[in-house]
């Protein structure tokens, strides 16, 4: 069984860029979160999505989106980006939105200089 | 919202100790309790979680405590090995909102 998958490994891009990172969850998997892994603070939560929609999304500002494919897939936007969003991203997948157990991927790892 | 603590932010200790990890959680609504392994380099991997009606689980040589009145749980490694280093994460969440919020982790560093 392949696990959560994302890409770009790495990602390097200019302050006020945009960013797209991409997720695919465990085969029949339907939640997935984002987080952001910034150094010494830990998993902040970004965004949950469930089936195609936006359950709930973390103290972050409004230029972090996302959105989710009928596939399950995922994908988090970062517009107009600033130095402090370098940061490792990871997405997790479970197995519905009633399971807590997540699944981690590998992580994006985003650089802005 | 819910804040896990989580303490020490380092622990270093010779092959063959114990290392314990401490996290304490603000809300008392939340009942699942999971920590996660992330060595260097690789994705964050679950190792054990524990629900608020078991005071303890243990696998093997890892164990979890909670203590729900005082709103603490903890991560017991006994006989440690260097495989164990890693960054540790404990966590916490209650039902109804599934997300779970993380602690900043441990960074355990097992010498030979």
């Amino acid at each position: 069984e392949a696990g959560v998958t994302q890409s770009p490994t790495h990602l390097i891009k200019t302050r006020g860029q945009q960013a797209t990172l991409r997720c695919s969850p465990i085969s029949g998997h339907t939640s997935v979160y984002w987080y952001q892994q910034a150094l010494g603070l830990g998993l902040q939560f970004l965004l949950w999505y469930d089936e195609g929609e936006e359950r709930n999304r973390g103290n972050f500002p409004p230029r972090f989106s996302g959105r989710q494919f009928p596939n399950y897939s995922s994908e988090l936007n970062v517009n107009a980006l600033e130095l402090e969003d370098s940061a490792l991203y990871l997405c997790a997948s479970s197995p519905d939105a009633t399971n807590e157990k997540l699944f981690f991927g590998s992580g994006t790892q985003l650089s802005v200089l | 919202g819910e804040n896990v603590e989580q303490h020490p932010s380092t622990l270093s200790v010779q092959e063959g100790d114990s290392a314990v990890i401490k996290c304490t959680y603000s809300d008392s609504a939340s009942n699942y309790f999971p920590w996660y392994k992330q060595e260097l380099g690789k994705r964050p991997q679950l190792i054990i979680d524990i629900r608020s009606n078991v005071g303890e689980k243990k696998d093997q040589r890892i164990a979890v405590t909670l203590n729900k009145t005082a709103k603490h749980f903890s991560l017991h490694i006994t006989e440690t090995q260097p495989e164990d280093s890693a960054v540790y994460f404990c966590a916490a969440s209650k039902g109804g909102s599934y997300i779970p919020t993380f602690g900043r982790g441990t960074s355990l560093i097992v010498h030979p």
